[in-house]
């Protein structure tokens, strides 16, 4: 079955250090890849997608991730982190036409990030 | 552009009970909802594809007797949780794809007593 792990579950930062969020899916086909961030009290927000293409994406606030395909991984990073950044984040994974071509996200576990100020 | 509205945010209802939650796309018709449930400190697990005119898709292990999901128009997708109990007090999410993204509602917050 089709899987999203994340490995970090709790990271505790500083300001204006960096960050990197480890995501690895199971999954030999084509996939679509998403990062989302969910900041306390709201809704689930998008970070940044990958669909094909140049594989270091860059999102909004800072965030970037790179594909690395013979690895089926999708990292996310961020140089210098802000306060603000406290959230939780999510890696995600679509088959585009796959898994009974529905569309549907599969979520990793999530990560929450402290920053502290 | 791309909202999605969820009610009730917040609900409390007594065991045994059955609770009505909604989904709309606001400025867009989203043929494809989906619904998930989120428990604390965890990941969203995928309960339904919801399609707009035909029967839901359910993930495996999900029951499709107890999570009711009608998709009677491109706006809007409804979640019942039929014979509630304090086990399915939850936080349930819904998204509508547009443009080869999925986008959420901001949940609700269920709690069976």
């Amino acid at each position: 079955a089709q899987s999203v792990s994340q490995h970090n579950h709790h990271v505790i930062l500083s300001e204006a250090a960096s960050l990197e969020l480890g995501c690895n899916y199971s999954y030999g086909g084509t996939v679509n890849l998403f990062w989302y961030v969910q900041y306390p009290g709201q809704h689930l927000q998008l970070l940044l997608k990958y669909f094909s293409g140049d594989p270091l994406v860059k999102g909004i606030k800072g965030f970037e991730a790179e594909f690395i395909k013979s690895k089926f991984s999708f990292n996310l990073r961020k140089p210098s982190v802000q306060w603000s950044d406290t959230a939780e984040y999510f890696c995600a994974v679509k088959s585009p036409g796959g898994w009974g071509n529905t569309g549907k996200l599969i979520f990793g576990q999530g990560t929450t990030l402290q920053v502290k100020p | 552009g791309a909202v999605v509205s969820q009610h009730p945010s917040r609900v409390i209802c007594k065991s045994g009970t059955s609770v009505k939650i909604e989904c709309r796309s606001l400025d867009f018709q989203a043929t494809t909802m989906f619904w998930y449930r989120q428990f604390p400190k965890q990941s969203l697990m995928l309960m339904a594809t919801s399609n707009e005119g035909s029967k839901a898709t359910y993930e495996q292990g999900v029951e499709k007797d107890k999570f009711l999901i009608n998709h009677a128009s491109l706006t809007l997708s409804t979640l019942t949780v039929t014979s509630a109990h304090p086990e399915d007090s939850s936080f349930y999410i819904c998204s509508a794809r547009y443009g080869g993204e999925q986008y959420f509602g901001p949940g609700t917050r269920l709690t069976v007593t």
